[in-house]
C-alpha cells in the first residue's frame, strides 16, 4: 500500500550540479504533479502531466524538466541547480482531473542548494 | 486568475475549545474547494472538499468546512481541538478551464494550528 513514493528524502547540492528527484504511484493514476513548497509560501505548481508521454508547464517550471515514459513514474530533472531551488520538492498523483478530485501526495524531498 | 488567501500565518487554541481556519478565494466561475493537512516532515493528506451542494461539508478526524459564496470564503471548523490537530493546514481552489478540464490546484500559504493543552 506504498502510493506515492519520492526518493531521496533529503539532498545537499553545490550550485551548478544536476540531480533527479525521483516520484512512483502504484495506484494505476493519470495524473501526476510535482510541487515545490517554500516557507510562507504554499506550494507552486512546477509541472504536471496527464498521462504517459504528456507533460506541460506549471506556474514555476524554469530551472526543471519532467518526463513521463510510463504511468508509475514522473521524475523531476534540476540540470543546474541554483540557491533559488532550496525547497521542499512533493510529487501528487490523482485518478483523474475533474476539477473535485483530491491528490494523492508523496512526503517529500528536502533539497538544499549550497 | 485564481488565488486563495488565508490570513492568519498562525491560530492557537486551548484544547477542547472550538477551531476556525480562515481562508478565502478569489475565482472566475465555480470553485472547487479543499482543505490539506500536514504534518511534520509529511506530505499532504486530503481533509476535505466543497463542490457543490450543502455549504457545510464534513470531512475526516471531525473536521468540518463551511462554504459562503456571498463572502467568498471556506473556513475549516471543528467543534473540539485535540492535541494531536497541531499542524500546518493548507487551502486550496480548483475551476474548470476554458477547455473543459481543470488546472493544479492554487493553495493558500498555509496556517500553522496549535492546540496548547
Amino acid at each position: 500500500n506504498a502510493g506515492v513514493t519520492q526518493t531521496p528524502k533529503f539532498r545537499i547540492l553545490k550550485i551548478g550540479q544536476s540531480m533527479t528527484l525521483q516520484c512512483a504511484q502504484d495506484m494505476n493514476h493519470n495524473y501526476m504533479y510535482w510541487y515545490r513548497q517554500d516557507p510562507g509560501m504554499g506550494l507552486k505548481l512546477i509541472y504536471y502531466s496527464v498521462g504517459a508521454g504528456i507533460t506541460d508547464k506549471g506556474e514555476v517550471p524554469n530551472g526543471y524538466n519532467v518526463s513521463r515514459s510510463t504511468t508509475e513514474d514522473f521524475p523531476l530533472r534540476l540540470e543546474l541547480a541554483a540557491p533559488s531551488q532550496t525547497s521542499v520538492y512533493f510529487c501528487a498523483s490523482s485518478p483523474a482531473q475533474g476539477a473535485g478530485e483530491k491528490l494523492f501526495f508523496g512526503s517529500g524531498t528536502q533539497l538544499s542548494v549550497l | 486568475a485564481q488565488s486563495v488567501a488565508q490570513p492568519e500565518d498562525q491560530v492557537n487554541v486551548a484544547e477542547g475549545n472550538p477551531l476556525t481556519v480562515k481562508c478565502t478565494y478569489s475565482v472566475s466561475g465555480n470553485p472547487y474547494l479543499f482543505w490539506y493537512v500536514q504534518y511534520p516532515n509529511r506530505g499532504l493528506q486530503f481533509l476535505l472538499k466543497y463542490i457543490t451542494g450543502d455549504n457545510l461539508v464534513k470531512g475526516s478526524y471531525g473536521f468540518e468546512a463551511e462554504f459562503n459564496k456571498s463572502q467568498t470564503s471556506f473556513h475549516l471548523k471543528k467543534p473540539s481541538a485535540l492535541v494531536s490537530d497541531s499542524a500546518l493546514y493548507f487551502c486550496a481552489v480548483r475551476v474548470i478551464n476554458s477547455g473543459g478540464g481543470a488546472d493544479g490546484l492554487t493553495f493558500g500559504k498555509g496556517t500553522h494550528l496549535i492546540i496548547q493543552p
